[in-house]
């Protein structure tokens, strides 16, 4: 069974730009969520996908958008790139959106904004 | 708002120590609580999911607690190792199934 993969692990851009973030969901799940995590802190929930629709989100402007595809794989796409975009960020699927549903969190893509 | 406090942020202790990592919540209206591990610059590892209507979790050398009504939780580990050098990240879930995440325990366990 193969777990949860990012792509690309690190990433530089410069303010301005906009970026595009991978995430392959683990076999068989269909649900998807992104977290930012700025360098010591406590990752932070950005919006969650569930067979193919957005079902969720924090507080993250619209520049922050994401995309789920047939096959449960997702983007998360960031406009207009500010310093303090610069963090890890972190995929995490689960079998479904219920309560008791484990999120299996990929290895992150580090993501430096100059 | 739902928000996660771990302490201490920092601890250090030497080899063969058992510790305990302490994390507290202010809505105690959660379905479960999560430890994870996290080493420098990588994803996080999931050690123990306790679910709301449970008290402890255990696995190896890892205990969990949950007291869900003062909104506390506990990670007892026993014996501790250099391995087990790493940020400790608690999350609960509530609501809309969204994990909130406290800042994590940076634990060093010195040789």
């Amino acid at each position: 069974e193969t777990g949860v993969t990012q792509s690309p692990t690190h990433l530089i851009k410069t303010r301005g730009q906009q970026v595009t973030l991978r995430c392959s969901s683990q076999s068989g799940h269909n649900t998807v969520s992104w977290y930012q995590q700025a360098l010591g802190q406590g990752p932070q929930f950005i919006f969650q996908y569930y067979r193919e629709e957005e079902n969720g989100r924090g507080n993250f402007p619209p520049r922050f958008s994401g995309l789920q595809f047939p096959n449960y794989s997702s983007e998360l796409n960031v406009n207009a790139l500010e310093l303090d975009d610069s963090a890890l960020y972190l995929c995490a699927s689960s079998i479904g959106q219920g309560a008791s549903d484990t999120q299996y969190f990929g290895p992150g893509t580090r993501l430096t904004v100059l | 708002k739902q928000e996660v406090t771990q302490i201490p942020a920092a601890l250090s202790v030497p080899e063969g120590e058992n510790l305990v990592l302490n994390c507290s919540f202010t809505d105690s209206a959660i379905y479960n609580l999560q430890w994870f591990r996290q080493d420098p610059g990588k994803g996080l590892t999931s050690l123990l999911l306790i679910q709301s209507s449970q008290r402890e979790q255990t696995s190896g050398r890892l205990n969990a607690s949950l007291d869900k009504s003062s909104g506390r939780s506990t990670l007892y580990i026993a014996a501790s190792q250099p391995g087990d050098s790493a940020t400790y990240l608690c999350a609960v879930k509530a609501g809309s199934y969204q994990l909130t995440f406290g800042k994590g325990t940076k634990l060093s366990v010195i040789p």
